[in-house]
């Protein structure tokens, strides 16, 4: 069974913190992606990576980085957290058509 | 661009009564689809998917969606809902070349009445 890990499941930050959201696959997937979902929204992309030190902007990069120094690992970082970056995050991986999904972090920054 | 769209943010329905879940998308070249069901404090979880071939896809849980072209749908459907069946149902598009994210539809919350 493809694993998709992330590192916690519940995170209260403070305005103006750095937060880092990490996510581990252990089915050795190139392709890493984080999303945000909020209700009525769906899901929307923030970032993807294709191979270790690659990134992509997904369609909501705004106030977020990525790092994947390692294949297995892509992290989330939210350089400021800002009140309108409360939500849940997910993780994704993929293989030839499935995503795989992490069980999602819910962030609430106050 | 892709876009999913999903009709019906709440659907309700009795146990054992048919389920549709309706799913349009825009695509300007042939799509990947997906259904996907997330319960409540989980993750996203695959349902069935279309890729190429035939066009009426089974799933798990006895769930099956259809891809018409000509109307650029892919609802989901389940004959008789079981209570277990309450959810979330995100229906999904990806282009089949290129970036490999999915474009989401904003999700149609299912609730079955007893």
């Amino acid at each position: 069974d493809v694993k998709v890990t992330q590192s916690s499941r519940y995170l209260v930050k403070r305005t103006g913190e750095k937060v880092f959201l990490e996510c581990v696959q252990d089915m050795d997937h190139e392709n890493m992606f984080w999303y945000r979902q909020d209700p009525g929204l769906g899901l929307r992309l923030i970032y993807f990576s294709y191979d270790v030190k690659m990134k992509e902007k997904g369609d909501i990069p705004e106030g977020y980085s990525v790092s994947r120094e390692k294949k297995e690992r892509f992290s989330l970082i939210l350089e400021s957290a800002s009140t309108n970056q409360t939500s849940m995050y997910l993780c994704a991986s993929i293989n030839a058509y499935e995503q795989y999904f992490g069980p999602g972090t819910r962030l609430t920054v106050t | 661009a892709q876009s999913v769209t999903q009709l019906g943010s709440h659907v309700s329905v009795s146990e054992g009564a048919l389920v549709l879940l309706r799913c349009n998308y825009s695509s300007s070249v042939p799509p990947y689809l997906f259904w996907y069901v997330q319960y409540p404090n989980q993750g996203l979880q695959l349902l069935l998917k279309y890729t190429t071939g035939a066009t009426l896809v089974k799933g798990i849980n006895g769930f099956e969606a259809e891809f018409k072209k000509s109307e650029t749908s892919f609802h989901l459907t389940k004959p008789s809902a079981h209570m277990s069946d309450a959810a979330e149902y995100f229906c999904a598009v990806r282009i089949g070349t290129g970036r490999r994210a999915l474009t989401f539809g904003s999700g149609t919350r299912l609730q079955v009445q007893p």
